[in-house]
């Protein structure tokens, strides 16, 4: 079946470091891609999506393209702040409009 | 975007007894709601689906006697965990998706239940 595999956490990078947190997907047929992240004592938000290949979903500074020939969806983003400090979780949406989550990567970004 | 309210946030219960959790969709109304859970360290496992008027559906291996969804209207889902047991502590988390949206889906705030 469908699954989502994202690097494990936690990832403790300095303020300004370059962040990338891995995400690979097994799918049949062509699944949307979401990034969801969850502060700490909040509910899960969506962060950002792509719903097709090559596709680039954006937000926050963070960015994530959807690429069907790596099967992956890597967040990215330039240059962190402590305020980043969350768990970060790569999803898929199948074609039963369920979504199908990875592990979740906790973020520590230190000052 | 839209705001799913769950409660409550955290509880803690005895052994044998049953706690409920609701869920509720402030400015939208919908039709399907989503019940999730989360073991440490682990990905979010859908437990099952709850559809506005009708049964909810479970997912395999998740006991439907034990998880009681209830969805009585358009805003409201709740489960509850019968007979609590300490295995049953877990982070259980609800989300909802408005009408017309494909996969896109908001999320509650998560309730933390702790089984003594």
């Amino acid at each position: 079946g469908d699954s989502v595999t994202q690097m494990e956490g936690p990832v403790t990078l300095s303020e300004e470091a370059f962040l990338t947190i891995n995400c690979t997907y097994t799918a049949t047929g062509y699944p949307s891609l979401f990034w969801y992240v969850q502060y700490p004592g909040e509910g899960l938000q969506l962060l950002l999506k792509a719903t097709k290949a090559d596709d680039k979903g954006s937000n926050k500074g963070f960015e994530a393209t959807y690429r069907k020939e790596t099967t992956s969806f890597h967040l990215e983003k330039g240059s962190v702040q402590v305020s980043d400090s969350a768990v970060y979780f790569c999803a898929l949406g199948d074609s039963n409009y369920q979504l199908i989550w990875g592990a979740g990567t906790k973020l520590i970004i230190k000052p | 975007g839209a705001v799913v309210s769950q409660h409550p946030s955290w509880v803690i219960c005895k052994s044998g007894t049953s706690v409920k959790i609701e869920c509720r969709s402030l400015d939208f109304q919908a039709t399907t709601m989503f019940w999730y859970r989360q073991f440490p360290k682990q990905s979010l496992m859908l437990m099952a689906t709850s559809n506005e008027g009708s049964k909810a559906t479970y997912e395999q291996g998740v006991e439907k006697d034990k998880f009681l969804i209830n969805h009585a209207s358009l805003t409201l889902s709740t489960l509850t965990v019968t007979s609590a047991h300490p295995e049953d502590s877990s982070f259980y988390i609800c989300s909802a998706r408005p009408p017309g949206s494909n996969t896109e889906a908001f999320f509650g705030q998560g309730t933390r239940l702790t089984v003594v």
